[in-house]
């Protein structure tokens, strides 16, 4: 039974450009959650996914957006990246209304 | 909003010994759920101990158990017969219905040799 698997583990940008992270939940899960870590620091709620749509936002602005492909599997996008937005990205899947998260690994994100 | 606190940036156990680490939250509400989350340098999240605030009765897994005091909001990690293998960082998170959890900001442990 494969866990939550993301990817890239590991990407190195330039200010201003454009990420994609990608997360496949664990098996029979349903609900994706996104969370960054910056270095030394506890994981920040970005977003939550549930049947495709976004159902709870953390205080992250616009430019982090999101998406979740009906195989439950969901992108992280973050535009015009600045140098603060380097973190670890964690994603997290659960059923829905379980109080339980499974994590990746996360994508280390460094912006130059 | 929630906030959960760890106060001790750093703790260092000898193998076999024993480690409490410390954390309290506030909130208004009164039913949640409480986690300890371990973070090894893998940086995978693995969830260690959980608590719902409605059972009085402490956690306990294996060699974790909690002391969950919820009048004073707190909710410490004790580990037992410290072992090589439990050096990480270590999360206390707070999880409320709305799905998300709130971490502290965690706490470094190194079992030493």
């Amino acid at each position: 039974d494969a866990g939550v698997t993301q990817s890239p583990t590991h990407l190195i940008k330039t200010r201003g450009q454009q990420v994609t992270l990608r997360c496949s939940p664990k098996s029979g899960h349903d609900t994706v959650s996104w969370y960054q870590q910056a270095l030394g620091q506890g994981p920040q709620f970005i977003f939550q996914y549930y049947e495709e749509e976004e159902r709870q936002r953390g205080n992250f602005p616009d430019r982090f957006s999101g998406h979740q492909f009906p195989n439950y599997s969901s992108e992280l996008n973050v535009n015009a990246l600045l140098l603060g937005d380097s973190a670890l990205y964690l994603c997290a899947s659960s059923l829905r209304g379980a109080r339980e998260l499974f994590f990746g690994e996360g994508s280390r994100l460094t912006v130059l | 909003a929630q906030t959960v606190t760890q106060s001790q940036p750093e703790m260092s156990v000898q193998e076999a010994e024993t480690v409490t680490l410390s954390c309290t939250y506030d909130t208004s509400e009164n039913n949640y759920y409480l986690f300890w989350y371990k973070q090894p340098p893998s940086r995978q999240m693995i969830l260690v101990i959980r608590q719902e605030a409605y059972k009085q009765q402490n956690a306990t897994e294996n060699r974790f158990s909690v002391n969950f005091q919820k009048a004073a909001k707190s909710f410490s990690l004790k580990i037992s017969d410290s072992q090589l293998g439990d050096t990480a960082m270590y999360f206390c998170a707070f999880f409320l219905n709305d799905y998300k959890l709130s971490f502290g900001a965690g706490t470094t442990v190194t079992v030493r040799a």
